[in-house]
């Protein structure tokens, strides 16, 4: 397959840790890296690799993967953190790239 | 740091080609280690690659649009161009251009450009 599956939207209470999943049988053999991107503004890397953060990126963003899943997990939500979230990897042929579906993440 | 800024026309008719270029700045396009590619984004919708180009010139597109894209290089303006042939409404979009960090098991997309609102009307 090459595609990449998020879960269209999910809520996180302030404070609250939330998790989001990306599925894609190419993410067996590469790491998903994930974008965060506010209305109007251009996508921001947040993860890439096994677990790195950019500089300037807070720590409470983190990531993980098992199997053909790869995981954003926030970790106590700030209202700033609400926006939309793709991931993105190779496809199966490991020639071109694709992104995720994405994932709008609202803080309550 | 280095810092990427799209160009090019706002509006582009039916049929005809869309054409965007890419700046460079803070960091040479030739100095290797990366690509540098196009991606888009149709109003309300996700992001969708286009390709990406070495400073080689080595290219490689998105399946669904490689009949109708070229992606190229000009190393001495610091520059990458797309060129999108026969677009259509469907081709209206934020047009970004970033950079392309590869490894063994992993890419990902830093830093972009802010992108540029291409819409196709006649």
């Amino acid at each position: 397959s090459s595609e990449l599956t998020q879960d269209p939207a999910v809520s996180v209470a302030l404070g609250q840790t939330v998790r989001i999943t990306c599925q894609g049988d190419s993410l067996r053999s590469y790491y998903a890296s994930w974008y965060q991107q506010k209305p109007g503004q251009a996508p921001v890397l947040v993860i890439y690799g096994k677990n790195n953060r950019p500089s300037g990126i807070p720590d409470r963003f983190s990531g993980s993967s098992s199997g053909n899943t790869a995981s954003l997990t926030i970790t106590g939500a700030q209202a700033e953190d609400e926006a939309d979230y793709y991931c993105n990897s190779r496809d199966s042929s490991g020639n071109h790239l694709i992104f995720g579906t994405g994932t709008k993440v609202t803080v309550l | 740091q280095v810092q990427l800024q799209e160009s090019g026309p706002g509006l582009v008719k039916p049929s005809q080609t869309l054409s965007l270029t890419c700046t460079v700045s803070g960091g040479s396009i030739s100095s290797g280690g990366y690509y540098w590619s196009w991606i888009r984004q149709h109003p309300g919708k996700g992001l969708e690659w286009i390709g990406y180009i070495y400073y080689s010139g080595s290219t490689y597109y998105n399946p669904s649009l490689k009949s109708r894209v070229t992606i190229s290089v000009d190393t001495s303006k610091n520059q990458f161009s797309l060129k999108l042939s026969s677009v259509t409404a469907a081709d209206t979009a934020v047009y970004y251009c970033a950079r392309v960090n590869p490894d063994f098991e992993s890419d990902w997309f830093d830093p972009w450009g802010q992108g540029t609102l291409v819409t196709v009307s006649s």
